[in-house]
């Protein structure tokens, strides 16, 4: 079974530039996931889907960042303009359901540097 | 609100001793607990899970937990430490929320092995 996929591993940006994350989920899961991981930090959920609706998304900074997932599969994170505390490794997961016993599946994350 | 503290940021153990690395939750509904192992530049791997039933769950890797409901605690241990066991360990807990599954992450423990 294919694993989650994520796109580019990682990336160099200046701040205020713009930049996107690609992710594929495990076929058949329902459930995706970003997070945002800095540096010595646990994992932070930004945003939470189900099929292609959004249902959690509390802590996504909305001035800056966006994602959809079109079509319930594939989900695209963007960061519109870029600031330095932007530096950390984004991890996409996947899981079969929503609900709570439910283990996810990471991605090898994309290691974003903002200078 | 659900909440997770792993004390100890870092964990330094020799090849072959014991490893105990500790988690403590919070939550107002029967949890379920998770944790999971990151490799460097690698995304998040599930090693246990408890969800119902038998309270001392066995993971892979020769890692288990057990779920201490009074004193609300789901320690990670492994009788004896492999130089590959080297990474950060992460512990999670989860809920049923509103219909969907409800996530928070530890600030996660870096394993050193000692040769």
């Amino acid at each position: 079974e294919a694993g989650v996929a994520q796109s580019p591993r990682y990336k160099i940006i200046e701040k205020r530039q713009s930049v996107a994350f690609w992710c594929n989920p495990i076929s058949g899961h329902a459930t995706l996931y970003w997070y945002q991981q800095i540096l010595g930090q646990g994992p932070k959920l930004l945003i939470q889907f189900q099929n292609n609706g959004v249902v959690d998304d509390s802590q996504l900074p909305k001035d800056r960042f966006s994602a959809e997932r079109l079509k319930g599969v594939d989900s695209t994170l963007k960061i519109q303009p870029a600031k330095l505390e932007d530096s950390a490794v984004y991890l996409c997961a996947s899981s079969f359901q929503a609900r709570g016993n439910t283990e996810a599946f990471f991605g090898q994350g994309t290691r974003l540097t903002v200078v | 609100a659900q909440s997770v503290t792993q004390l100890g940021s870092h964990v330094s153990v020799s090849e072959g001793a014991l490893v105990l690395l500790r988690c403590n939750y919070s939550s107002s509904v029967p949890p379920y607990l998770f944790w999971y192992v990151q490799y460097p530049n690698q995304g998040l791997q599930l090693l246990l899970k408890y969800t119902t039933g038998a309270t001392l769950v066995k993971g892979i890797n020769g890692f288990e937990a057990e779920f201490k409901k009074s004193e609300t605690s789901f320690h990670l241990t492994k009788p004896s430490a492999h130089m590959s066991d080297a990474a950060e360990y992460f512990c999670a807990v989860s809920e049923d929320s509103g219909g969907y599954q409800k996530v928070t992450f530890g600030t996660g423990t870096k394993l050193q092995v000692i040769p």
